[in-house]
């Protein structure tokens, strides 16, 4: 059983839309979420943490978590042609006797459509 | 600011041949990791190291070992490198483990005839 789970995608959105990422887990003990973004033939960049239930909003992105489902889900607004990359979810889970392990879904393509 | 440097960037092996990749990074960070990823399967864990001295397993440690050289470096060596072990390398680091954001290299793509 993955322990991080992402709709693969790809995720077609119109530019000037709202794009919808979703991300399920299974440690319910987890405590620190993140969400990055990765460009083909690139690193991936951090682009939001959210440690607590509820929305968090930078910009053109909110993150949104609900730890009593499991889950996590990242929108971005007004998506722009930049915005066509793989997103990463990544969860803190315990392992051993640490929360070190830090775990990531297998992404989800976005596409962004003039 | 250089962030986290891994070396090199591109490499090709023969079957059976060993090598070591190279991670440093300059944020004063506690804890270090190595990732894998391969096309479809996102990133996986191989090791990780949550303060200089110690290493632990992630998910996928066989054919690898680590060494947490200091506070800056973390080394990953493929002792007998096989074909299986082609694949694009991340090291990356956070402030501690498993809480705070991580910060990834740019990567070592790595080919095994």
């Amino acid at each position: 059983q993955k322990e991080v789970e992402q709709n693969s995608g790809p995720l077609s959105v119109p530019e000037g839309a709202i794009a919808s990422l979703n991300c399920t887990y299974s440690d319910r003990g987890s405590q620190s979420f993140f969400w990055y973004r990765q460009y083909s033939g690139k690193s991936p960049e951090l682009i939001m943490s959210i440690y607590s239930n509820g929305d968090k909003e930078d910009g053109r992105f909110t993150a949104q978590l609900n730890k009593a489902s499991q889950y996590v889900s990242l929108l971005i607004r007004d998506s722009q042609p930049s915005d066509s990359a793989t997103y990463l979810c990544a969860v803190n889970m315990f392992e051993g006797d640490s929360w070190g392990k830090l775990q990531f879904g297998a992404g989800t393509q976005v596409v962004v459509t003039p | 600011n250089a962030g986290v440097t891994q070396t090199p960037k591109f490499q090709v092996l023969k079957t059976g041949q060993s090598m070591t990749l190279q991670c440093a990074q300059d944020m004063n960070h506690n804890s270090m990791y190595w990732y894998r990823q391969d096309p479809g399967m996102g990133l996986r864990l191989i090791y990780y190291s949550a303060s200089e001295g110690t290493t632990d397993k992630g998910e996928v440690p066989n054919g690898y070992n680590v060494s947490r050289l200091n506070k800056r470096e973390f080394s990953l060596r493929l002792e007998s490198a096989a074909p299986s072990q082609t694949s694009v390398y991340f090291c990356a680091s956070s402030k501690t483990t498993g809480h705070t954001e991580a910060f990834f290299g740019q990567g070592t793509r790595l080919t095994v005839v």
